[in-house]
């Protein structure tokens, strides 16, 4: 089975700061990635998706993420963070073609001050 | 329409109460899921129905029933809880339940158990 590892559980940041938080996963076969955003209160947003092409993939509010597949990893960042990105933020993963039930990393909780 | 929307938004009910939560979604998706999450943790899979058929139960006490009247509801009767049972239960659906397809959240239902 697979399983998602997300480094950072905490972060802090000023605005402006730039982000990047790590997603590493365990499976050799093909995968599809996912990150999701959880605002205080308010319910998960699907913020990009990676499923197949280019590795570079660009999300809602200004997100990216990278899929390095010889690292198993599907980084996310940001270039310069707003208070407003202040959330919970899930990396999941599923296997292509097998378990469609996505596995979920157990988040990391960025905080950026004004 | 992207939505899936779940009602109520909050609930609180003693152990000896019978209450429902329902979910809705309009985009014709043939896979509902029902997940628990804690604050701040990642949601833990509850219940899987594929196309109307209860697929996959992640060893849920029988105090939680789910039921999938149609294509587009899905409800979970909730009897008997216990306190430790309060969190957000979330629906989730997506178009299938294999293949590239990524999961549409609802915004939950915050229930407390006193």
């Amino acid at each position: 089975a697979q399983s998602v590892s997300q480094h950072n559980h905490h972060v802090i940041l000023s605005e402006a700061a730039s982000l990047e938080l790590g997603c590493n996963y365990s499976y050799g076969g093909t995968v599809n990635l996912f990150w999701y955003v959880q605002y205080p209160g308010q319910h998960l947003q699907l913020l990009l998706k990676y499923f197949s092409g280019d590795p570079l993939v660009k999300g809602i509010k200004g997100f990216e993420a990278e899929f390095i597949k010889s690292k198993f990893s599907f980084n996310l960042r940001k270039p310069s963070v707003q208070w407003s990105d202040t959330a919970e933020y899930f990396c999941a993963v599923n296997v292509s073609g097998g378990s469609y039930i996505p596995t979920f990393g157990r988040g990391t909780s960025l905080i950026v001050h004004p | 329409d992207t939505e899936v929307t779940q009602t109520p938004k909050h609930l609180v009910m003693g152990m000896t109460n019978k209450k429902s939560l329902k979910c809705e979604q309009h985009m014709g998706h043939r896979a509902m899921y029902w997940y628990k999450q804690k604050a701040k943790k990642p949601p833990e899979l509850m219940f899987v129905y594929s196309y109307e058929k209860l697929s996959i139960n992640e060893s849920v006490p029988s105090r939680f029933s789910p039921e999938c009247p149609n294509s587009s509801l899905l409800n979970l009767h909730l009897h008997a809880l216990q306190p430790e049972d309060s969190a957000l239960y979330l629906c989730a659906s997506s178009h299938k339940t294999s293949g590239t397809y990524e999961q549409y959240f609802g915004p939950g239902t915050r229930l407390t158990v006193t």
